[in-house]
Protein backbone atom coordinates (compact mmCIF):
# COMPACT_ATOMS: atom_id res chain seq x y z
CA UNK A 1 0.00 0.00 0.00
CA UNK A 2 0.50 3.62 -0.14
CA UNK A 3 1.85 5.11 3.25
CA UNK A 4 3.03 8.60 4.19
CA UNK A 5 4.39 9.13 8.15
CA UNK A 6 5.16 12.57 9.10
CA UNK A 7 5.52 12.99 13.37
CA UNK A 8 1.93 14.06 14.77
CA UNK A 9 3.65 17.02 16.68
CA UNK A 10 6.88 19.19 17.42
CA UNK A 11 7.12 22.02 19.58
CA UNK A 12 9.90 24.72 18.68
CA UNK A 13 10.57 28.04 20.14
CA UNK A 14 10.51 31.09 18.27
CA UNK A 15 13.70 32.25 16.65
CA UNK A 16 14.51 28.61 16.87
CA UNK A 17 15.14 26.40 13.42
CA UNK A 18 12.64 23.32 13.69
CA UNK A 19 12.96 20.21 10.88
CA UNK A 20 9.79 18.17 9.54
CA UNK A 21 10.38 14.73 8.33
CA UNK A 22 8.56 12.62 5.90
CA UNK A 23 9.53 9.69 4.81
CA UNK A 24 6.88 7.60 2.15
CA UNK A 25 6.20 4.52 0.57
CA UNK A 26 4.09 5.25 -2.80
CA UNK A 27 3.90 3.37 -6.14
CA UNK A 28 5.75 5.64 -8.46
CA UNK A 29 6.86 9.11 -7.79
CA UNK A 30 6.61 12.19 -9.60
CA UNK A 31 6.98 14.93 -7.11
CA UNK A 32 6.89 15.77 -3.01
CA UNK A 33 4.75 18.74 -1.97
CA UNK A 34 4.95 20.51 1.44
CA UNK A 35 1.96 22.21 2.00
CA UNK A 36 1.40 24.86 5.24
CA UNK A 37 -2.35 24.78 7.09
CA UNK A 38 -3.59 27.16 9.79
CA UNK A 39 -6.06 25.68 11.84
CA UNK A 40 -9.14 26.43 10.30
CA UNK A 41 -8.24 27.14 7.37
CA UNK A 42 -6.94 25.65 3.48
CA UNK A 43 -3.85 23.83 2.87
CA UNK A 44 -1.50 26.39 0.94
CA UNK A 45 1.32 25.40 -1.21
CA UNK A 46 4.97 25.91 -0.05
CA UNK A 47 7.30 23.63 -1.87
CA UNK A 48 7.82 20.76 -4.58
CA UNK A 49 10.77 18.87 -5.18
CA UNK A 50 11.07 16.14 -7.83
CA UNK A 51 14.77 15.94 -7.68
CA UNK A 52 17.48 14.88 -5.25
CA UNK A 53 18.75 17.92 -3.47
CA UNK A 54 17.80 21.36 -1.01
CA UNK A 55 15.37 23.89 -2.34
CA UNK A 56 15.73 27.04 -0.66
CA UNK A 57 12.92 29.60 -0.38
CA UNK A 58 13.29 32.45 1.80
CA UNK A 59 13.32 30.90 5.55
CA UNK A 60 11.96 27.62 4.25
CA UNK A 61 13.99 24.64 2.89
CA UNK A 62 12.97 21.01 1.83
CA UNK A 63 15.05 18.26 0.91
CA UNK A 64 14.54 15.60 -1.06
CA UNK A 65 16.46 11.92 -1.11
CA UNK A 66 13.96 9.59 -3.74
CA UNK A 67 16.61 6.48 -3.29
CA UNK A 68 15.97 7.08 0.64
CA UNK A 69 11.99 7.59 0.31
CA UNK A 70 12.64 10.92 2.22
CA UNK A 71 12.06 14.65 2.63
CA UNK A 72 12.35 17.40 5.35
CA UNK A 73 10.93 20.79 5.79
CA UNK A 74 13.51 23.34 7.57
CA UNK A 75 11.92 25.83 8.56
CA UNK A 76 14.49 28.86 10.08
CA UNK A 77 13.90 31.73 12.20
CA UNK A 78 10.36 30.71 13.44
CA UNK A 79 8.11 33.59 14.00
CA UNK A 80 4.63 32.78 16.19
CA UNK A 81 2.63 32.71 13.42
CA UNK A 82 4.30 29.30 11.73
CA UNK A 83 2.76 27.79 14.30
CA UNK A 84 0.48 25.64 11.70
CA UNK A 85 0.11 21.93 10.44
CA UNK A 86 2.11 20.66 8.10
CA UNK A 87 0.87 18.68 5.39
CA UNK A 88 3.63 16.29 3.15
CA UNK A 89 2.34 14.89 0.01
CA UNK A 90 3.59 12.68 -2.95
CA UNK A 91 2.37 12.29 -6.45
CA UNK A 92 2.14 8.84 -7.75
CA UNK A 93 1.93 7.27 -10.71
CA UNK A 94 -0.61 8.36 -11.43
CA UNK A 95 -0.71 11.71 -11.13
CA UNK A 96 -2.85 11.66 -7.41
CA UNK A 97 -1.11 13.48 -4.16
CA UNK A 98 -1.21 10.63 -1.68
CA UNK A 99 -1.09 12.97 1.68
CA UNK A 100 0.67 12.19 5.13
CA UNK A 101 -1.39 13.03 7.98
CA UNK A 102 0.26 16.42 8.64
CA UNK A 103 2.67 17.64 11.31
CA UNK A 104 1.43 19.96 13.90
CA UNK A 105 4.38 22.56 14.71
CA UNK A 106 3.50 24.52 17.68
CA UNK A 107 6.22 27.19 18.72
CA UNK A 108 6.89 28.59 22.24
CA UNK A 109 7.85 32.05 22.72
CA UNK B 1 -9.84 37.22 -7.88
CA UNK B 2 -11.26 35.07 -5.32
CA UNK B 3 -9.66 31.78 -6.15
CA UNK B 4 -11.48 28.89 -5.14
CA UNK B 5 -14.88 29.39 -3.06
CA UNK B 6 -16.98 27.03 -1.21
CA UNK B 7 -20.43 26.89 -0.14
CA UNK B 8 -21.79 26.50 2.37
CA UNK B 9 -19.13 27.04 5.18
CA UNK B 10 -20.76 24.94 8.01
CA UNK B 11 -24.05 22.78 7.98
CA UNK B 12 -25.64 20.00 9.71
CA UNK B 13 -27.81 17.45 8.58
CA UNK B 14 -29.30 14.68 10.19
CA UNK B 15 -29.00 11.15 9.42
CA UNK B 16 -30.89 10.44 5.65
CA UNK B 17 -31.22 14.17 4.49
CA UNK B 18 -29.29 15.27 1.49
CA UNK B 19 -27.47 17.95 0.75
CA UNK B 20 -25.15 19.94 -2.00
CA UNK B 21 -21.61 21.62 -1.90
CA UNK B 22 -20.51 23.98 -3.91
CA UNK B 23 -16.75 24.91 -5.36
CA UNK B 24 -16.06 27.42 -7.51
CA UNK B 25 -12.94 28.67 -8.86
CA UNK B 26 -11.95 31.93 -10.90
CA UNK B 27 -8.52 30.85 -12.50
CA UNK B 28 -9.81 28.78 -15.58
CA UNK B 29 -8.40 26.06 -13.88
CA UNK B 30 -9.19 22.61 -15.88
CA UNK B 31 -8.89 20.27 -13.02
CA UNK B 32 -10.91 20.76 -9.90
CA UNK B 33 -10.89 18.05 -7.08
CA UNK B 34 -13.11 17.25 -3.91
CA UNK B 35 -11.46 15.92 -0.55
CA UNK B 36 -12.16 15.02 3.17
CA UNK B 37 -10.00 15.92 5.84
CA UNK B 38 -10.74 14.05 9.17
CA UNK B 39 -8.73 14.36 12.38
CA UNK B 40 -5.35 12.13 12.52
CA UNK B 41 -5.84 11.23 8.65
CA UNK B 42 -4.42 13.11 5.60
CA UNK B 43 -6.91 14.41 3.18
CA UNK B 44 -8.54 11.97 1.03
CA UNK B 45 -9.75 12.17 -2.36
CA UNK B 46 -13.14 11.81 -3.14
CA UNK B 47 -14.16 12.57 -6.45
CA UNK B 48 -12.08 14.89 -9.10
CA UNK B 49 -12.60 16.10 -12.51
CA UNK B 50 -10.26 16.60 -15.55
CA UNK B 51 -12.42 19.24 -17.56
CA UNK B 52 -15.76 20.17 -17.82
CA UNK B 53 -18.32 17.43 -18.23
CA UNK B 54 -15.62 14.46 -16.91
CA UNK B 55 -15.50 12.93 -13.47
CA UNK B 56 -13.60 10.09 -12.07
CA UNK B 57 -13.84 8.65 -8.72
CA UNK B 58 -11.08 8.91 -6.34
CA UNK B 59 -10.13 7.47 -2.96
CA UNK B 60 -13.54 7.16 -0.89
CA UNK B 61 -15.98 7.76 -3.67
CA UNK B 62 -18.78 5.79 -1.68
CA UNK B 63 -21.76 7.73 -0.51
CA UNK B 64 -20.99 10.77 -2.87
CA UNK B 65 -21.69 11.92 -5.93
CA UNK B 66 -20.27 14.71 -8.31
CA UNK B 67 -21.21 16.67 -11.50
CA UNK B 68 -18.85 19.15 -13.26
CA UNK B 69 -21.05 21.05 -15.71
CA UNK B 70 -19.45 24.01 -15.69
CA UNK B 71 -15.84 24.57 -16.06
CA UNK B 72 -15.57 27.22 -12.98
CA UNK B 73 -18.08 25.22 -11.11
CA UNK B 74 -17.70 21.31 -9.22
CA UNK B 75 -20.63 19.87 -6.86
CA UNK B 76 -20.41 17.56 -4.34
CA UNK B 77 -23.40 15.48 -3.52
CA UNK B 78 -24.55 13.42 -0.69
CA UNK B 79 -27.52 12.07 -1.44
CA UNK B 80 -28.46 10.08 2.09
CA UNK B 81 -25.91 11.22 4.57
CA UNK B 82 -24.50 9.07 7.57
CA UNK B 83 -22.66 10.14 10.80
CA UNK B 84 -19.51 8.61 9.16
CA UNK B 85 -20.01 11.38 6.53
CA UNK B 86 -19.32 14.06 9.79
CA UNK B 87 -16.11 15.98 8.66
CA UNK B 88 -14.23 18.92 6.75
CA UNK B 89 -14.71 19.48 2.70
CA UNK B 90 -12.33 21.01 0.63
CA UNK B 91 -12.36 21.97 -2.92
CA UNK B 92 -9.31 22.31 -4.83
CA UNK B 93 -8.13 23.09 -8.16
CA UNK B 94 -5.11 23.10 -10.51
CA UNK B 95 -4.28 24.13 -13.95
CA UNK B 96 -3.28 21.01 -15.39
CA UNK B 97 -2.07 17.25 -14.06
CA UNK B 98 1.21 16.55 -14.71
CA UNK B 99 4.18 16.09 -12.41
CA UNK B 100 4.16 19.97 -10.96
CA UNK B 101 0.45 20.09 -10.44
CA UNK B 102 0.24 23.20 -7.54
CA UNK B 103 -3.34 22.40 -5.90
CA UNK B 104 -5.21 25.62 -4.86
CA UNK B 105 -7.85 24.70 -2.02
CA UNK B 106 -10.90 26.59 -1.02
CA UNK B 107 -11.77 27.53 2.49
CA UNK B 108 -13.62 24.29 3.50
CA UNK B 109 -17.41 23.09 4.40
CA UNK B 110 -17.61 21.68 8.04
CA UNK B 111 -20.47 19.56 7.89
CA UNK B 112 -21.82 17.52 11.01
CA UNK B 113 -24.48 14.46 10.73
CA UNK B 114 -26.21 13.67 13.34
Amino acid sequence: GQNIDQPTEMTATEGAIVQINCTYQTSGFNGLFWYQQHAGEAPTFLSYNVLDGLEEKGRFSSFLSRSKGYSYLLLKELQMKDSASYLCAVMDSNYQLIWGAGTKLIIKP
Amino acid sequence: NAGVTQTPKFRVLKTGQSMTLLCAQDMNHEYMYWYRQDPGMGLRLIHYSVGEGTTAKGEVPDGYNVSRLKKQNFLLGLESAAPSQTSVYFCASSQREGAYNEQFFGPGTRLTVL
